[in-house]
């Protein structure tokens, strides 16, 4: 069975500061990846994910995240947030093979503070 | 940009009542999913659509449960009998080409059950 750990229940920053959230995923067979981000009062949106190829994947609003098989974890990150980048972030994964049913991780309240 | 429409965006019923959650996929899509947030817990998978049936579906999706895609452009999720734990955030998602495509999601239904 696959699972999903986000370490991190609330990471409060500074605006223009560097941001990591983290996340790591457990599975027995290839998965795909993605990060959401959930603004208040509202549905859940797609930031980025990873199928296959590149490790290092880019998002919307300057989010990348890098997916590291041998530490199976998938950590986003953003050099410099603003004000407008708090909000909830959930990582999820897709079994391989599955059609498409995610498995999310608790998720990650960003408070970016000026 | 094209959304996934859900109504109510909260509904408050007795418990044993039934509820029926409404959404409207983006329209060229072929994958419809629901999937549920109890407060402060993960976002879990209930239930997959494709092809007018039931795809895939969780240990949470039993018989109280059911969803139908009435008239082709409405995608509906019934729990009968509700019980108080059924309180939760339902969230009704759409895909062109499920998990590789990544999921639209709708903002949410609020269910709350007295």
């Amino acid at each position: 069975a696959q699972s999903v750990t986000q370490l991190d229940s609330q990471v409060p920053v500074f605006e223009e500061a560097p941001v990591e959230l983290r996340c790591n995923y457990s599975s027995s067979v290839s998965v795909y990846l993605f990060w959401y981000v959930q603004y208040p009062n509202q549905g859940l949106q797609l930031l980025l994910k990873y199928l296959s190829g590149s490790t290092l994947v880019k998002g919307i609003n300057g989010f990348e995240a890098e997916f590291n098989k041998s530490q199976t974890s998938f950590h986003l990150r953003k050099p410099s947030v603003h004000i407008s980048d708090t909000a909830e972030y959930f990582c999820a994964v897709s079994p391989g093979g599955s059609q498409g049913n995610l498995i999310f991780g608790k998720g990650t309240k960003l408070s970016v503070k000026p | 940009e094209p959304e996934v429409t859900q109504t109510p965006s909260h509904q408050v019923t007795q418990m044993g009542q039934e509820v029926i959650l409404r959404c409207v996929p983006i329209s060229n899509h072929l994958y419809f999913y629901w999937y549920r947030q109890i407060l402060g817990q993960k976002v879990e998978f209930l239930v997959s659509f494709y092809n007018n049936e039931i795809s895939e579906k969780s240990e949470i999706f039993d018989d109280q449960f059911s969803v139908e895609r009435p008239d082709g452009s409405n995608f509906t999720l019934k729990i009968r009998s509700t019980k108080l734990e059924d309180s939760a955030m339902y969230f009704c998602a759409s895909s062109t080409t499920g998990s590789t495509g990544g999921y639209t999601f709708g903002s949410g239904t609020r269910l709350t059950v007295v």
